[in-house]
């Protein structure tokens, strides 16, 4: 089955620019998106294929894919950005999560 | 405005049957794929089950294959999780989620404030 595979932590300081990748074969043949999800709270959509942003998400959140790497890329981190962030796409039967990524902002 | 009430959680025995739903609002349903996602106490989300706008085509995670089954009532704009044989792993919050069906893909644009499901004796 197919699978995609995050790094279970990144750590930023305020006003850096954090990056957070999810990997899977071939996944720059397929439309990555990315949701974040903060404590106690539902998942939120914040990329969808590859590189847009759903309408009131901030500029500063951007996408990427690429061969077998999807970036999520949070330029001027802010602390209400920490949070979990979870990558996901359709491998043409299955919808597929990547296991999350903890942003920390410190 | 765009909103989705999930409810009918609760705690079950193992082996036992629950019914979730998830009333829309803001959108027909007639008009959307939709999905179950779940998520265990501390994990992250595991995918469960798409129904395709149409209603006609119905994907399941291979962990729930055969146990769950998806549906939706078009005229009471209500998507349904029926669980049966259900077992301590599927403990977890539920979401539904509306989904886009484009390009070949499916992503979530709106989710429920989720169910709570506990299978435990």
């Amino acid at each position: 089955s197919y699978e995609l595979t995050q790094p279970p932590s990144v750590s930023v300081s305020p006003g850096q620019t954090a990056s957070i990748t999810c990997s899977g074969d071939q996944l720059g043949d397929k439309f990555a998106c990315w949701y974040q999800q903060k404590p106690g709270q539902s998942p939120f959509l914040v990329i969808y294929q590859d590189t847009k942003r759903p309408s009131g998400i901030p500029e500063r959140f951007s996408g990427s894919n690429s061969g077998n790497t999807a970036t999520l890329t949070i330029s001027g981190t802010q602390a209400m950005d920490e949070a979990d962030y979870y990558c996901q796409a359709w491998d043409g039967s299955h919808v597929v999560f990547g296991g999350g990524t903890k942003l920390t902002v410190l | 405005e765009v909103q989705l009430l999930e409810s009918g959680g609760g705690l079950v025995q193992p082996g036992g049957s629950l019914r979730l739903s998830c009333a829309a609002s803001g959108f027909a349903l007639s008009s959307y794929a939709m999905t179950w996602v779940r998520q265990a106490p501390g994990r992250g989300l595991e995918w469960v089950s798409t129904i395709s706008g149409s209603g006609g085509s119905t994907y399941f995670s291979d962990s729930v294959k055969g146990r769950f089954t998806i549906s939706r009532d078009t005229s009471k704009n209500t998507l349904y999780l029926q669980m049966n044989s259900l077992r301590a792993e599927d403990t977890a919050v539920y979401y539904c989620a509306s989904t886009v069906a484009a390009a070949g893909t499916y992503y979530f644009d709106s989710w429920g404030q989720g169910t709570l499901v506990t299978v435990s004796s």
